[in-house]
């Protein structure tokens, strides 16, 4: 069965940098976008961009450009979201999600907070 | 950029029919798509290209578009179906969500 694992909980300080995995597995990982998405608490979902893991290309929200890098390692089916100059307000939950005609598979979200 | 508008919030009573909307310029010419989320759960995909159900999803949930307007209906509600709701489409390689709706069912 389709599953994307993510990695864990991270509390972050201001100006850090924070890089969330998602491992998947049950179908063939080039075969699908891998998208990231967050919730701040109070909040709707945020898109934050995007990455074919086949071709190598992103697409990223205009609000993370500069500060957001997506990568993949397809020897062991697994992406990366990395943000870095974080601030109080990235405090969110982070999802990676499987793109096939919608996102179809959820990972079950990492929480990161960014506090001094 | 490309917005699309939801309600903050609809109430429905149990069993009965609640609908919730997504206004979005030309949305009739994308693919919108629905998705549930619970508190402290991942977001559920509910409903694809404006109308299709995957596997799995009670067919309480129906989808719809016409013109700039896409709309979940769920009939027959029931109080689990207590939740936020978010709608979302393609524009420009750019995934965009509706800001949610919360779903009381009281």
């Amino acid at each position: 069965q389709v599953q994307l694992v993510q990695s864990g909980a991270e509390v972050k300080k201001p100006g850090a940098s924070v890089k969330v995995s998602c491992k998947a597995s049950g179908y063939t990982f080039t075969s699908y976008d891998i998208i990231w998405v967050r919730r701040a608490t109070g909040q709707g979902l945020e898109w934050i961009g995007g990455m074919n893991p086949y071709s190598g290309n992103t697409d990223y929200a205009q609000e993370f450009q500069g500060r957001v890098t997506m990568t993949i390692n397809t020897s062991i089916s697994t992406a990366y979201m990395e943000l870095s100059s974080l601030r109080s307000d990235d405090t969110a939950v982070y999802y990676c999600a499987r793109w096939a005609a919608a996102l179809d598979y959820w990972g079950q979200g990492a929480l990161v907070t960014v506090s001094s | 950029s490309y917005e699309l508008t939801q309600p903050p919030s609809v109430s429905v009573s149990p069993g009965q029919t609640a609908s919730i909307t997504c206004s979005g310029d030309k949305l009739e010419y994308k693919y919108a798509c629905w998705y549930q989320q619970k508190p402290g759960q991942s977001p559920v995909l509910l409903i694809y290209q404006d109308s299709k159900r995957p596997s799995g999803v009670p067919v309480r949930f129906s989808g719809s578009t016409s013109g700039n307007t896409a709309t979940l209906t769920i009939s027959g509600t029931q109080a689990l179906d207590e939740a936020d709701y978010y709608c979302q489409a393609w524009d420009s390689s750019t995934v965009v969500f509706g800001g949610g709706t919360k779903l009381t069912v009281l």
